[in-house]
């Protein structure tokens, strides 16, 4: 399996644009999380899904960041309007059942200028 | 509200200085530990789970062990191939893994 998939790497974007990140967890697995990484505060969980149904979402900074899961195979992560202080590396990770380890994608390095 | 404090922030040993690194935690309906590592422009990579007090693991020179309120991750004879930063993840009730800030290790030849 190739893991966890994630697209772009880079993301490079002006402040009011919309960004949409997007991620392949790996196949079978029915948990997915959307967590957020920067210096200041580390890693913070986002949103988690289980079996494709949002499970906990406390984490979504504010109404701007929304994410889906249409499918078993793939999950998005919009941010519109986008702001500098969104910038920051977005993960993607994916575990099979809720007490399994998660497997994290390489990342989305998302800078708001 | 669940917490989770690793320490020291950043460690710096010399090849063959075997240390250890902890993480606290407050963490209601606890459903396993993580440890990961991670190295600079890339994702955490998993290493291992511990399920319940007194379990240990090993991998290599690694060694986590847990209580019921901390996990220590012991290194022993570091090579400078394991520097990275550690983070320690216990998962809560609802299956999320709620990270720590991460311990920075450096090991100098």
């Amino acid at each position: 399996d190739a893991g966890v998939i994630q697209s772009p790497r880079h993301e490079v974007t002006e402040m009011g644009q919309e960004v949409t990140l997007r991620c392949k967890p790996i196949s079978g697995h029915n948990s997915l999380f959307w967590y957020r990484q920067t210096m200041m505060r580390g890693l913070e969980l986002l949103i988690y899904f289980n079996n494709n149904v949002p499970i906990d979402d406390s984490g979504m900074p504010e109404d701007r960041f929304s994410a889906k899961m249409p499918n078993a195979s793939f999950s998005t992560l919009k941010i519109q309007p986008s702001e500098p202080r969104d910038s920051a590396v977005y993960f993607c990770a994916s575990s099979l059942g809720g007490g399994a380890e998660a497997f994290f994608g390489q990342g989305t390095r998302l800078t708001v200028v | 509200e669940d917490q989770v404090t690793q320490s020291p922030e950043a460690l710096r040993l010399q090849e063959g200085e075997s240390s250890s690194l902890n993480c606290s935690y407050t963490v209601s309906g606890l459903r396993g530990l993580f440890w990961y590592r991670q190295d600079p422009g890339k994702g955490p990579e998993f290493l291992f789970t511990l399920y319940s007090a007194g379990e240990e693991k090993e991998k290599e020179r690694l060694k986590a062990t847990l209580t019921k309120k901390e996990s220590f991750l012991h290194i022993t004879a570091p090579k400078p191939e394991d520097s990275a930063t550690y983070l320690c993840a216990p998962r809560g009730s609802q299956g999320n893994l709620i990270f720590g800030k991460g311990t920075k290790l450096s090991v100098k030849p």
